[in-house]
């Protein structure tokens, strides 16, 4: 699996743009990118999903240059109730292979 | 999407007494569910991986005799947390793949706060 680096904690105030850049130099050729959002006290819940290029769904979009070694989770417009821990994961995931999380980014959002 | 739930949400117990926490696919039939912990400001540790009609594996530094696991059907499978003590105090998460599922996605319960006084 390969190693993913993010920020620890990011703030922002409501209304702006959000941008989480996730590193992930050792990437595999048949890995994906995946982002999880988590609410205290809640599981997690899927946001996105990408191989390469750009995603876009009505949550989130999805960046990842050619090279592939990083990607950046981009939020709209974000409000108070975007203020979650957000999970990057790198690698093929299927069948019985569990998603391993690393530290993940605290993001604050400031009225 | 797929739902998975988790039974009971929280729960408090004596020292030394035994906990069975449920989690359920309730619109598709899991093979394998996973086991998460989860403590105080930090990110989800998998625990197991629970495999129906055979025994679950365990990670590494996770006591399969204090940590029951039992997946006896296609949407059940159940965490039992035997002799507990207040370090196992945590957030338990249980999570399916809904393998009909295009992106293979991981669904997770919410999670049952456990409390060990």
């Amino acid at each position: 699996l390969a190693k993913t680096t993010q920020p620890i904690s990011m703030d922002s105030y409501e209304g702006q743009e959000v941008n989480i850049t996730c590193s992930h130099n050792n990437i595999a050729t048949n890995d994906y990118i995946t982002w999880y959002q988590q609410f205290p006290s809640q599981g997690p819940r899927f946001i996105i999903q990408g191989y390469k290029t750009k995603v876009t769904n009505e949550v989130a979009s999805l960046f990842i240059p050619a090279d592939r070694k990083s990607s950046t989770l981009s939020l709209p417009r974000v409000s108070l109730s975007d203020t979650a821990v957000y999970y990057c994961l790198v690698g093929f995931y299927s069948g019985n292979t569990p998603l391993v999380f690393g530290k993940g980014t605290r993001l604050s959002v400031i009225a | 999407g797929a739902v998975v739930s988790q039974h009971p949400s929280r729960v408090i117990c004596k020292s030394g007494t035994s906990v069975k926490i449920e989690c359920r696919s309730l619109d598709f039939q899991a093979t394998t569910m996973f086991w998460y912990r989860q403590f105080p400001k930090q990110s989800l540790m998998l625990m197991a991986t629970s495999n129906e009609g055979s025994k679950a594996t365990y990670e590494q530094g996770v006591e399969k005799d204090k940590f029951l696991i039992n997946h006896a059907s296609l949407t059940l499978s159940t965490l039992t947390v035997t002799s507990a003590h207040p370090e196992d105090s945590s957030f338990y998460i249980c999570s399916a793949r809904d393998t009909s599922d295009s992106y293979n996605e991981q669904f997770f319960g919410p999670g049952t706060r456990l409390t060990v006084l």
